[in-house]
């Protein structure tokens, strides 16, 4: 079954900061992994995908990587903001599902 | 863009009562969830449903149903709310086949008293 972990449950960075949020997934046979964020009490938006054959996305300040056989990916924020103060979500969709496994999240703030 | 609403933000129900959250779609999506957000627990999956009158449970069905009459409306039933159903209820859809992602409503919190 697989597991998606996220390490630390919350981090505090001054803005301008450069950082990075961690994923770690126990079966290595996705068809992609996606990381999305969440405003307190909102829904989720999707803010990358990468597919299994990918090794990084790009969107604006946001840079995702997948390293599949290590189990690893990692979300960059370059010059963090205030505004990027959300719930960073991690999930995995197995080959053969539908469905995705989500981590437990990164809660950010970031300091004035 | 996509859009997927939730009948309501915030629902206050008394426990034993019988509740429907509703989730609509505007994008043709074959695919549609229901999860359930809790502190420390992350998003779970109740029910899955990948065509009208099609479905699946996930990882924590007791206590729920779910309906899908239309492609578009996908309807999560406590068919008598309980305290620890109190929770972040989150309706998500996507289109099936394509590597794509989901799309999240804006959640409904429940309270059961």
């Amino acid at each position: 079954k697989q597991e998606v972990t996220q390490i630390p449950a919350a981090l505090s960075v001054p803005e301008g900061e450069n950082l990075v949020l961690n994923c770690s997934f126990t079966d290595s046979a996705i068809y992609n992994l996606q990381w999305f964020r969440q405003d307190p009490g909102k829904g989720l938006t999707s803010l990358l995908l990468i597919q299994s054959s990918q090794r990084e996305q790009t969107s604006g300040r946001l840079n995702a990587s997948l390293d599949k056989s290590s189990g690893r990916s990692t979300l960059y924020i370059a010059a963090s903001q205030p505004g990027d103060s959300a719930t960073y979500l991690c999930a995995v969709n197995n080959f053969g599902n539908e469905k995705l496994t989500f981590g437990t999240g990164t809660r950010l703030t970031i300091i004035p | 863009d996509v859009k997927v609403t939730q009948s309501s933000r915030y629902l206050v129900k008394r426990t034993g009562e019988k509740v429907f959250l509703e989730c609509v779609q505007d994008m043709d999506h074959e695919n549609m969830f229901w999860y359930r957000q809790d502190p420390g627990l992350g998003l779970r999956l109740i029910y899955f449903s990948y065509d009208v009158k099609m479905k699946e449970k996930g990882d924590i069905p007791e206590g729920y149903s779910v309906s899908r009459e239309k492609k578009e409306r996908f309807s999560l039933i406590l068919e008598s709310a309980s305290t620890n159903q109190t929770s972040m209820y989150l309706c998500a859809s996507r289109l099936a086949g394509v590597p794509d992602t989901q799309y999240f409503g804006p959640g409904t919190r429940l309270t059961v008293l």
